[in-house]
């Protein structure tokens, strides 16, 4: 496709329960981010991928959370035994290589855990 | 706290008014950048400055980078309600490793027709 895109757009799970975030970046990107953003609030870094690596895994909150990247291409974020406070949007974004400025976004998946 | 500290949070304005945005930090960037977000959408890249000292203008927004490049300023001039949104400034940190971005909370802007 032409941008980022992201799956599902909504989700709403129980707490407790497994969720499981996709993203596709732009072909041909090698970095990928993800971010959280809480209601009206700026974006939080969660963790960035190189290709199939994890660099930087720092913004993950919790052992809860976990994502991977398979072929360069697809990501999935995983969180596990959901908490209420894990309700937000998660926004991921990719660019063209590690050092580029300019990254793009997807429209986001909005989390409800009740 | 909050690396990056942008002001105003909320700012409602009449059509036409100008209006300015500001981002501090207290820590250097390598860039900064400045995103402008509509609801149920990601954010839209604006602009990049590099340079401290740096102006970029963009039709009637014009944006400005601190000399010690720890700051920066969004200004819209004669603002029209389509620049209503959500708007983020973002900086890589030297001390970071890739090109991962440390947002600012952002500032709501409504322009009233």
């Amino acid at each position: 496709g032409a941008g980022v895109s992201q799956s599902p757009s909504n989700k709403v799970t129980e707490k407790g329960k497994d969720v499981e975030l996709r993203c596709d970046p732009i072909s041909g990107h090698t970095a990928l981010y993800w971010y959280r953003q809480s209601l009206g609030q700026g974006l939080e870094f969660l963790i960035y991928f190189q290709g199939n690596s994890a660099p930087d895994k720092s913004g993950l909150p919790s052992d809860r959370f976990s994502a991977e990247r398979t072929g360069g291409s697809v990501s999935t974020l995983t969180i596990q035994r959901t908490q209420q406070e894990d309700s937000a949007v998660y926004l991921c974004a990719s660019s063209s290589y590690i050092h580029s400025n300019e990254q793009f976004f997807g429209p986001g998946t909005r989390l409800t855990v009740l | 706290t909050q690396l990056l500290e942008q002001s105003p949070q909320f700012l409602s304005i009449q059509e036409g008014e100008n209006l300015t945005v500001y981002c501090n930090s207290s820590s250097v960037f390598s860039s900064l950048q400045w995103y402008r977000q509509e609801p149920g959408e990601g954010p839209v890249l604006l602009v990049t400055v590099v340079t401290g000292g740096e102006v970029k203008k963009l039709k009637r927004l014009t944006f400005q980078f601190g000399d010690a490049r720890k700051d920066s300023s969004l200004h819209i001039t004669a603002a029209q309600p389509g620049d209503t949104g959500l708007y983020l400034c973002a900086g890589v940190r030297r001390e970071t490793s890739g090109s991962r971005l440390t947002f600012g909370e952002g500032t709501q802007l409504t322009v009233n027709p």
